[in-house]
């Protein structure tokens, strides 16, 4: 079953605004990544974060986690056209034995020029 | 490196087909899987493998088939296609055997079953 929930589904910007994506969790984890979608290609890793770190930056983009929560959050500042995509949360579930993602269902993000 | 690369792209199947999606990957990658994604239904796992050898199910297995006789293949064969089977593939994998690291995702085969 899908774990991450995203939040909210689709989203609408300008270019040069920030865009905030949320991710929602019901079980404690190990980590969580979030993947980048183009439109007709595969997902493409971003970043991950583990439960014991509360934020983590790559480039443009930002990603908090909160354990007490049991959420996260991806931050892109100064949006591109080309950041317009589906974004998907992805959780490792401290489940025994647990050997598999459990990706949410997607935000979609389109940045107009 | 070409990493995970899948064939054919697209594919349009009548009703009691089979056929075999085929994923490799070139990154000596131990964990590989494959994945189907629907319409507000996210990803969902079919099969995965931790090694050549070794297969087991996901979340939702029945009506594929998997082998792994190499690290670098793993091939995903649907028996007798059906209209509920119409959907996007992607195979992935990540270095070690594990499913939960940094996931490496091809660009997927694109399935139509009339």
């Amino acid at each position: 079953s899908q774990q991450g929930e995203e939040d909210p589904q689709a989203l609408s910007i300008q270019e040069g605004e920030n865009a905030t994506m949320n991710c929602s969790y019901k079980t404690s984890i190990n980590n969580l990544q979030w993947y980048r979608q183009n439109s007709g290609r595969g997902l493409v890793h971003l970043i991950l974060i583990r439960s014991n770190e509360r934020e983590k930056h790559s480039g443009r983009l930002r990603v908090t986690l909160d354990t007490s929560k049991k959420s996260s959050s991806l931050l892109i500042t100064a949006s591109r056209a080309a950041d317009t995509a589906s974004y998907f949360c992805a959780t490792d579930p401290q489940i025994y034995g647990n050997n598999r993602l459990a990706f949410g269902k997607g935000n979609q993000v389109v940045v107009i020029p | 490196n070409a990493g995970v690369t899948q064939t054919p792209k697209f594919q349009v199947l009548k009703t009691g087909q089979s056929m075999t999606l085929q994923c490799a990957q070139d990154m000596n990658h131990e964990y590989m899987s494959w994945y189907r994604q629907d319409p507000g239904m996210g990803l969902r796992l079919i099969h995965y493998s931790v090694g050549a050898g070794i297969t087991d199910q996901g979340e939702v297995p029945n009506g594929y088939n998997v082998s792994r006789s190499t690290t670098e293949d793993f091939p995903l064969r649907l028996l007798s296609a059906a209209p509920s089977q119409t959907s996007v593939y992607f195979c992935a994998s990540s270095y070690y055997g594990r499913g939960t690291d940094t996931q490496y995702f091809g660009p997927g085969t694109r399935l139509t079953v009339l």
